[in-house]
């Protein structure tokens, strides 16, 4: 199985900031990976998908890159809204694995 | 609009099993396929299986292999995830998502619609 590994696995952030999640594959996965924001009790949302194509409705503040084993999620400039945690997923091959997310919070 | 609307909250003991159900709206069910994928408390996204809904055909996690299977009602435009011999650790929120595919000289494949997840809990 192809191991996802989310870093840092939480982060304290203000509204304002520019932050940056990373995604590492334990082995390459090209172009196959997806980014999820999930809130307290709701279904993750798509956010990205191929590392770096914005979902539709997805503010353009999100954005997604790299290729390989090496990912990225930035948010440009945080908004209230934002802070929720963070999934990257491999689709390269089944079963389809999740990084162990990335919590946002406010600092 | 497409929607994907679960069954509601079980509650079973160790050594049953569970039937969740996900109803499907908005699109042509059969385009796309389903995924099952759950979550338990504090803990990452876990995928479970798939199924493809035009022919059936159905692919599963080797973690729940023997326990899990994966159906669909096509009159019906349902998916569902049975989970047999429950045990503690099965104690999860359990989702549906319909994947997409984004297709060029490869296809690549992502979850654009979830549904509002199932809690499952095992308790004697």
């Amino acid at each position: 199985d192809i191991q996802m590994t989310q870093s840092p696995s939480s982060l304290s952030a203000s509204v304002g900031d520019r932050v940056t999640i990373t995604c590492r594959a334990s082995q390459s996965i090209s172009s196959y990976l997806n980014w999820y924001q999930q809130k307290p009790g709701k279904a993750p949302k798509l956010l990205i998908y191929v590392a770096s194509s914005l979902q539709s409705g997805v503010p353009s503040r999100f954005s997604g890159s790299g290729s390989g084993t090496d990912f990225t999620l930035t948010i440009s400039s945080l908004q209230p809204e934002d802070f929720a945690t963070y999934y990257c997923q491999q689709s390269s091959s089944t079963p389809y694995t999740f990084g162990q997310g990335t919590k946002l919070e406010i600092k | 609009q497409v929607q994907l609307v679960q069954s509601g909250a079980e509650v079973k003991k160790p050594g049953a099993s569970v039937k969740v159900s996900c109803k499907a709206s908005g699109y042509t069910f059969t385009y796309f396929a389903m995924h099952w994928v759950r979550q338990a408390p504090g803990q990452r996204l876990e995928w479970m299986g798939l199924i493809n809904t035009g022919n059936g055909h159905t692919k599963y996690s080797q973690k729940f292999q023997g326990r899990v299977t994966i159906a669909r009602d096509t009159s019906a435009s349902t998916a569902y995830m049975e989970l047999s011999s429950l045990r503690s650790e099965d104690a999860a929120v359990y989702f549906c998502a319909r994947e997409m595919a984004s297709c060029g000289d490869y296809c690549y494949s992502y979850f654009d619609y979830w549904g509002q997840g199932t809690l499952v809990t095992v308790s004697s």
